[in-house]
């Protein structure tokens, strides 16, 4: 149980254009996604908290216009790098919280973005 | 500013030794602390979590302590095998309610020798 999907796992794409990853949870309900985003060699940095039917609270120094987070259903949320440049390549990862307060979060594969 | 540090970027150790990772943290006063594991290319995978109130954990050949007066946690593998080798990274939230995003630390590479 608690499996976390992450689509796609790889993405290239040309500078200025945007890229959606989607993150579901797939044999449990998540309140509560988050989103990080891991450089070669760095350790994994939070970029938002997404809330099912609410607004994601961003990160410090994270661009809530760039980075759009939608958690649309209790088993879906999205992060979609918009106008993406070659700074932005890297690794995305989800991770879901099955209900409020749950210390145990579950994580994705991570999806690899390449921006040309 | 909040600081959580792993020993050495790289550790080696014979296939059958105990490997001890270490984490140490500043500006944090955690409810508990959590290690992962992460495979290259890969989201990190749940190991275990040790409370505040917890000395030890244990999960078959993993031992976890937790020493909140010195800061420190210690990741031990037992009975080690090459299968173990990875990065393993140790995570806190703060305490209170709500479901805080975690902050990692750059992890330990541990690779087992046969």
């Amino acid at each position: 149980g608690a499996v976390v999907s992450q689509h796609p796992s790889w993405v290239i794409c040309k500078s200025g254009t945007s890229v959606k990853i989607e993150c579901r949870s797939l044999d449990f309900q998540a309140t509560t996604m988050f989103w990080y985003r891991q450089f070669p060699k760095q350790s994994l940095m939070l970029m938002a908290t997404s809330n099912e039917g609410s607004k994601a609270t961003y990160e410090q120094g994270v661009e809530k216009d760039k980075f759009l987070i939608n958690h649309a259903s209790l088993t879906l949320s999205t992060l979609t790098v918009t106008s993406a440049h070659p700074e932005d390549s890297s690794f995305y990862i989800c991770s879901a919280a099955p209900g409020q307060g749950r210390e145990t979060q579950y994580f994705g594969p991570g999806t690899r973005l390449l921006v040309l | 500013s909040q600081k959580i540090e792993q020993n050495s970027e790289a550790l080696n150790i014979q296939e059958g030794k105990t490997a001890t990772l270490t984490c140490n943290y500043t500006n944090y006063s955690p409810a508990y602390l959590q290690w992962y594991r992460q495979d290259p290319g890969r989201g990190p995978v749940f190991l275990l979590l040790i409370r505040e109130n917890e000395k030890e954990k244990r999960k078959e050949r993993l031992k976890v302590t937790f020493d909140t007066t010195l800061k420190q946690s210690l990741f031990h593998i037992t009975a080690s095998q090459p299968a173990d080798s990875a990065t393993y990274l140790c995570a806190l939230r703060s305490g209170g309610g709500g479901a805080d995003g975690l902050t990692f630390g750059k992890g330990t590479h541990l690779i087992i020798q046969p």
